[in-house]
């Protein structure tokens, strides 16, 4: 079956400018998450999705980045007046609602990722 | 300082050799994962453990809870397993399921 996809899977754009980051989610799975890595560091979380809501955002770096999802399925990164510090390749994956509830847990699916250089 | 350490960073390995990448962490977990990351980026999860020990393939992985102590093998190692591989951790107290990631061990076996 179609794994996450992401869109596009590259993006060159200027400093200053704004940009959309896509992702498609396997179908069913009702967590999201965005994540980026940055050069030569290591992941880091940025925001998870559970349906639409968006119960954690602690890791969105600046009020210049935004995200929203809709109809429970594909989720929209957005980075306002782009710098280059947000150069990262931003990964988005996804997983299955966990049977257990609260705080329970299914493991995640990664996307290949968006390459976002910022000039 | 990162809660999630690996070692190695980067290591070396000749083809057929038996491996081990270490993973501790600070606090208590729900979850750890292994993941491996090839060259061109894609991300692959490899397990997902909560407790003792998973096997795939040439792949185990083990947790130690009371430690907060995990180690991913390989046994018979192949240059196709040269990659980076990422230990990550679903911390108890963390809301949803977001996981914090260690810095990564990049292997490189040659034939």
């Amino acid at each position: 079956g179609a794994g996450v996809s992401q869109s596009p899977s590259n993006k060159v754009t200027e400093k200053g400018k704004d940009v959309e980051l896509r992702c498609d989610p396997i179908s069913g799975h009702t967590a999201l998450y965005w994540y980026r890595q940055s050069l030569g560091q290591g992941l880091e979380f940025l925001i998870y999705f559970q349906g639409n809501s968006a119960p954690d955002k602690s890791g969105l770096p600046s009020d210049r980045f935004s995200a929203e999802r809709t109809g429970g399925s594909v989720s929209t990164l957005t980075i306002q007046r782009t710098q280059q510090e947000d150069s990262a390749v931003y990964l988005c994956a996804s997983s299955t609602p966990a049977r257990g509830g609260e705080g329970s847990y299914n493991e995640q699916f990664f996307g290949p990722g968006t390459r976002l250089t910022v000039l | 300082k990162n809660e999630v350490e690996q070692s190695p960073q980067n290591l070396t390995a000749q083809e057929g050799e038996f491996i081990t990448i270490n993973c501790s962490y600070s606090v208590g977990i729900s979850a750890l994962h292994w993941l491996q990351q090839h060259p061109g980026g894609g991300i692959v999860s490899l397990f997902m453990l909560s407790s003792g020990k998973k096997k795939h393939g040439r792949l185990i992985a083990t947790i130690n809870i009371q430690e907060k102590h995990s180690s991913l093998h390989i046994t018979a190692s192949h240059p196709r397993d040269s990659a980076v591989y990422i230990c990550a951790v679903r911390y108890m107290e963390t809301s949803g399921s977001r996981l914090t990631f260690g810095e990564g061990t990049q292997l490189t076996v040659n034939p």
